[in-house]
């Protein structure tokens, strides 16, 4: 069964804080994506990765960096914590972007508020 | 950047009703579209993945179909069920877009009341 895992179903941090964001993924797959969701808006892509050490920016990267070190494994980190990055997180992997037919899985999210 | 519009934002149905709700797109470059369903609580699911115009898919009860010319696809759900409530979303990717880039509609919210 496919299965993509985030560290935390909630989480609350103070502004200025460091937040790490951690998403692991057991299918293999070659992309992770960090996806944030507010209120009337629709999933926004803040970074992917096509494989381990490469990043791309997404829509809306300002505030955040990522890293992958292994090929399950994609951080999200938010390295000054701001209240206008409260939102819910979503982690997702794919099988290789060569084509875009493939579905994208994703996590249960992370929902992050800031004080 | 696309611009992926849904409609309507939300819709309540009695069980049983049949209904349909629109995505639209930029019909230029068109490369692929993505349905997700998004249950409270859990992770958003695949629905379909399409890219020809004309396609049709059918999962059950729930069928899509996307017309790449004029820049939309329909989701349809026959005789709708109290656990067909979700939020429906759209994805869409277009050719000249970042290698695995999906841009998402709003949603439409689908509640089913039994």
């Amino acid at each position: 069964d496919v299965k993509v895992t985030q560290s935390s179903r909630y989480l609350v941090k103070r502004t200025g804080e460091k937040v790490f964001l951690e998403c692991v993924q057991d299918m293999d797959h070659e992309n992770m994506f960090w996806y944030r969701q507010d209120p009337g808006l629709g999933l926004r892509l803040i970074y992917f990765s096509y494989d381990v050490k490469m990043k791309e920016k997404g829509d809306i990267p300002e505030g955040y960096s990522v890293s992958r070190e292994k090929k399950e494994r994609f951080s999200l980190i938010l390295e000054s914590a701001s209240t206008n990055q409260t939102s819910m997180y979503l982690c997702a992997s794919s099988l290789e972007t060569s084509s875009s037919y493939n579905e994208q899985f994703f996590g249960p999210g992370t929902r992050l508020t800031v004080l | 950047i696309l611009n992926v519009e849904q409609s309507p934002q939300s819709l309540h149905v009695q069980e049983g009703d049949s209904t349909n709700f629109t995505c639209s797109f930029p019909s230029s470059n068109f490369y692929a579209l993505h349905w997700y369903r998004w249950e409270t609580a859990k992770s958003p699911e695949a629905l379909f993945v399409m890219t020809l115009n004309g396609d049709e898919k059918k999962k059950g009860r729930i069928s899509a179909t996307l017309n790449t010319k004029e820049g939309y696809s329909y989701l349809y759900i026959k005789g709708s069920q109290p656990e067909d409530s979700a939020t429906y979303l759209c994805a869409c990717m277009n050719y000249g877009g970042s290698q695995g880039n999906l841009i998402f509609g709003k949603g439409t919210k689908l509640s089913v009341k039994p």
